[in-house]
């Protein structure tokens, strides 16, 4: 089956720096990419997601970028503010109908003011 | 994206007991899985859950421990039973998005087993 890693496990930003989290997966035949951010207490929320036909993707602040020869895909945030600070899960999920996410082990971003 | 609520949002149970745990989406949808999110970790799939079929368990995962229900488009549970300590987890409910393989997460259940 799938497997996920995810680095680095935490990571401590200032404000208005920007952050990387990397993920690599091993099913070459994955071709769904998200991320979801986890507040404290809260349900994790999907921010930002990439297919295996693009190579990158933008949303404001927030892009993420595939290699699919490496098999890795990572996560930009610019300008980062202190309530971007959360634990980031990556995920790769299969083609077809079975649609399962496998998630990597998370990073725990600090934003410091 | 769908409204998806959970019941109950936590709970203490006693060891050897049996929690149902409840699913509600506002809308039709055609999967919903079924996540355990250990503390301080990632999230692990137990089961996909498809109207009209017997749910689908990930390796680790019984039917025996884990008995799901999915009567109708909007709804599912998630049994754990004959709970021990190991159990305390949150349990997340997720259902598919308008796009593929798009996820979205109920608020989960936080369960404590003494």
């Amino acid at each position: 089956g799938e497997n996920v890693e995810q680095h680095p496990s935490t990571l401590s930003v200032q404000e208005g720096d920007s952050a990387v989290i990397k993920c690599t997966y091993s099913d070459s035949a994955s071709n769904y990419f998200p991320w979801y951010k986890q507040e404290l207490g809260k349900r994790p929320q999907l921010i930002i997601d990439i297919r295996s036909n693009v190579g990158e993707k933008k949303d404001q602040r927030i892009a993420v970028t595939l290699n699919k020869t490496a098999k890795h895909f990572s996560l930009h945030i610019t300008e980062t503010q202190p309530e971007d600070s959360a634990v980031y899960f990556c995920a790769a999920s299969p083609p077809g109908s079975a649609r399962q996410l496998t998630f990597g082990s998370g990073t725990q971003l600090t934003v410091l003011p | 994206s769908a409204v998806i609520s959970q019941k109950p949002s936590r709970d203490i149970c006693q060891r050897g007991t049996s929690l149902t745990i409840q699913c509600q989406v506002d809308s039709q949808v055609t999967m919903m899985f079924w996540y355990r999110q250990q503390p301080g970790q990632s999230l692990t799939l137990i089961a996909t859950a498809n109207q009209g079929s017997e749910a689908t368990y990930e390796s680790g995962f019984v039917i025996d421990k884990f008995p799901i229900s999915r009567p109708n488009l909007t709804f599912s549970t998630l049994t754990v039973s004959n709970m021990s300590p190991e159990d305390s987890s949150i349990y997340l409910c997720s259902v598919d998005g308008w796009k593929d393989n798009e996820q979205f997460f109920g608020p989960g259940t936080r369960l404590t087993v003494l």
